[in-house]
């Protein structure tokens, strides 16, 4: 079965630090790794998609890495603007649905 | 807005009883997903539906059921309810229902309380 597991559960930021929030998972045949974020009492955006090792994406201040192992999201000089909760979520190939993380929360502090 | 809506936004109700949660989708999406998203468990994924039929299942109890109608909205019915049950449903959709993309468009999601 896939895992997906996040840390840290929460990180409280002031704005402008910059840090990362990783996503370790274990999948019997990587297809993509997905980067989502909720905002409270909404539903998730998408963010990224990452399929193979090495590959980056970035939005603003949002950047995605990927290894075989695990996917880091660097959030550089963060604004109060970013505060939400991440998903990183997972599909296997030949599988239709994604398997979720439990999340990190980022709280950024003006 | 992701163009996805759901309905109703909240929904309290008493144990035993029996709640359709409706989703429609985005313009010219033909998969829908359905997930679960409680407070221990994460999102959890139910079912997918692809222009009307069922194409994958994940761990839905059985006194969960749903269906795509031929207009492509989706329903969600949820029976014998109990109090674990409570939750945040969510409706995604996507334009394509094969393995070739995780982008997923959410819904704002359907509070269910069950007292």
């Amino acid at each position: 079965e896939d895992q997906v597991t996040q840390s840290p559960e929460a990180l409280r930021l002031q704005e402008g630090e910059s840090s990362s929030l990783n996503c370790s998972y274990t999948v019997s045949g990587l297809r993509g790794l997905f980067w989502y974020r909720q905002d409270p009492g909404k539903g998730p955006e998408f963010l990224f998609t990452l399929y193979s090792a090495g590959e980056e994406k970035e939005k603003e201040r949002l950047k995605a890495t990927l290894t075989k192992k695990e996917s880091f999201l660097h959030i550089t000089a963060p604004k109060p603007e970013d505060s939400a909760t991440y998903l990183c979520a997972v599909q296997a190939r030949n599988d239709y649905k994604l398997s979720f993380g439990a999340g990190t929360t980022v709280t950024v502090r003006a | 807005d992701s163009g996805v809506t759901q309905t109703p936004k909240h929904l309290i109700t008493a144990t035993g009883q029996r709640v359709t949660l409706r989703c429609s989708p985005r313009s010219g999406d033909l998969s829908v997903y359905w997930y679960q998203q409680s407070l221990d468990q994460g999102l959890q994924f139910l079912i997918q539906y692809y222009n009307g039929e069922e194409r994958a299942k994940g761990n839905i109890l059985e006194r969960f059921s749903a269906q795509q109608f031929p207009d492509l909205h989706s329903e969600l019915n949820l029976s014998s309810l109990e109090l674990g049950d409570s939750a945040l449903y969510f409706c995604a959709s996507s334009l394509s229902g094969g393995a070739d993309t995780g982008e997923l468009f959410f819904g704002e999601g359907s509070r269910l309380t069950v007292l």
